[in-house]
Formats: structure tokens, sequence, C-alpha cells
């Protein structure tokens, strides 16, 4: 089966504490993404990769790392620094122009 | 300029009824323009897209049309039904470019 999986579904983030989502696809797409969505809002970028080993800050990358060192995988690391990380975080990954979306990884901060 | 401006942000409809969700863009090298479709709880998922070359696009009961000299473009679902209870997100991005552009969504609900 192609596609994109993410991992955990729920994360739990104690105040201070850095946690990674996972993110892989198996689609064999150069470019990957993370969005951010807040209840009832759209979808605000954060980090996106067209390439592995570089990427590129989207409009919200304050507080968030990512690494690109294989195709595959694209992990998005939010820090301590992120003064607001409760969301639901969707990765997507793209050929040219359809992005695909993996299921989500909602976070919560205890 | 690369704004997507997306309305109503939401949206009742009847069972049977044929809703309406309109997209405006500024960018006039815009020429891929895509609707996605979010269930709660899921990832947005690509329902149809259309090119700038074309005025109307249907894939089954979704239509989408076209107003290339307006910068406009809008999503019909014609039957509308309570499965079709969604939110509904309009895109634009260049081809040469793997960004997609969002419009803020509309959340519709279908009344059995």
């Amino acid at each position: 089966d192609g596609g994109i999986t993410q991992s955990p579904k729920y994360l739990f983030r104690k105040e201070g504490q850095n946690v990674t989502l996972s993110c892989e696809q198996n689609l064999n797409h150069d470019a990957m993404y993370w969005y951010r969505q807040d209840p009832g809002q759209g979808l605000r970028l954060i980090y996106y990769s067209q390439i592995v080993n570089d990427f590129q800050k989207g409009d919200i990358a304050e507080g968030y790392s990512v690494s690109r060192e294989k195709k595959e995988s694209f992990p998005l690391t939010v820090t301590s620094a992120q003064k607001n990380p409760t969301a639901f975080y969707l990765c997507a990954s793209s050929s040219r122009t359809e992005q695909f979306f993996g299921p989500g990884t909602r976070l919560t901060v205890l | 300029q690369q704004q997507v401006k997306q309305s109503p942000q939401s949206l009742i409809v009847q069972k049977g009824g044929i809703p309406i969700i309109n997209c405006a863009y500024e960018n006039t090298a815009f020429d891929y323009f895509p609707w996605y479709q979010q269930f709660p709880g899921k990832g947005p998922a690509l329902l149809i897209a259309i090119r700038p070359d074309v005025s109307e696009k249907k894939e089954g009961r979704f239509t989408i049309s076209f107003n290339k000299s307006a910068k406009q473009f809008s999503l019909h679902i014609m039957d509308s039904q309570p499965g079709d209870s969604a939110t509904y997100f309009c895109a634009a991005s260049l081809d040469s470019n793997y960004q997609l552009i969002w419009g803020a969504g509309t959340k519709l609900i279908i009344k059995p």
C-alpha cells in the first residue's frame, strides 16, 4: 500500500519538553511538508522540503525544527520554544502539484 | 498577491441542495486550482482540480467553475448528501512550484 504514515496519532507533552512527530512516505515523492491546523482554522505551513538534505521555513517555523536525511522521512520536532503547540499536525508529500496527506498527529500540551 | 480568499466560512444546506463555495485569487500566474475535502480528525484529500485552460470540470456530483477574467473559481456539489458534510479547502499554485497557497476553509453541513 502506498501512502503517508504519521505517528503517533495522539501525543501529550509536558511544558518544557521537546517532542518529535514522525512522518514517512512510500510514494517516492521528492517534496514533503508539515502543516499545523488549529480548531476551525485552515492549514498553516511550518516547513517544507523539496529534496533530501534541504528544507525551507514556512509561515510559522518559529519553535519547530525538521530534518530530511532520507527521501522517505521528514520528522518534525516541536521544541520548548513553541509557546502554544497544542494543535493538529499534518504531514504531506507531493511529486508535483497534488499533495497527499497523512492522517495527522494531535498534540496536546499538559 | 499570494493570498487565496475563500467564502463563506460556514454553510448549512438541506439534503439535495447545491452548496456553492467560492474562492478568489490575485496572482495571475497561478495555473493549478485544487479543492480538498477534510473530515474531522482526518487529513485533507484531493477532491477535484482544474487548470485555467478550461472553464468547468465535473467529477461525479462535484463541479469546479473557473472564471479566469474575474480570478475566481468555485465548487458546486450537486444533490448534496449528509455524507458530504466536511470542511472544504480551495488552493492555488504555480506548476513550477511545489507549494500550495490555501484558502481558509469552509465548514459545510448538509442537513438530512
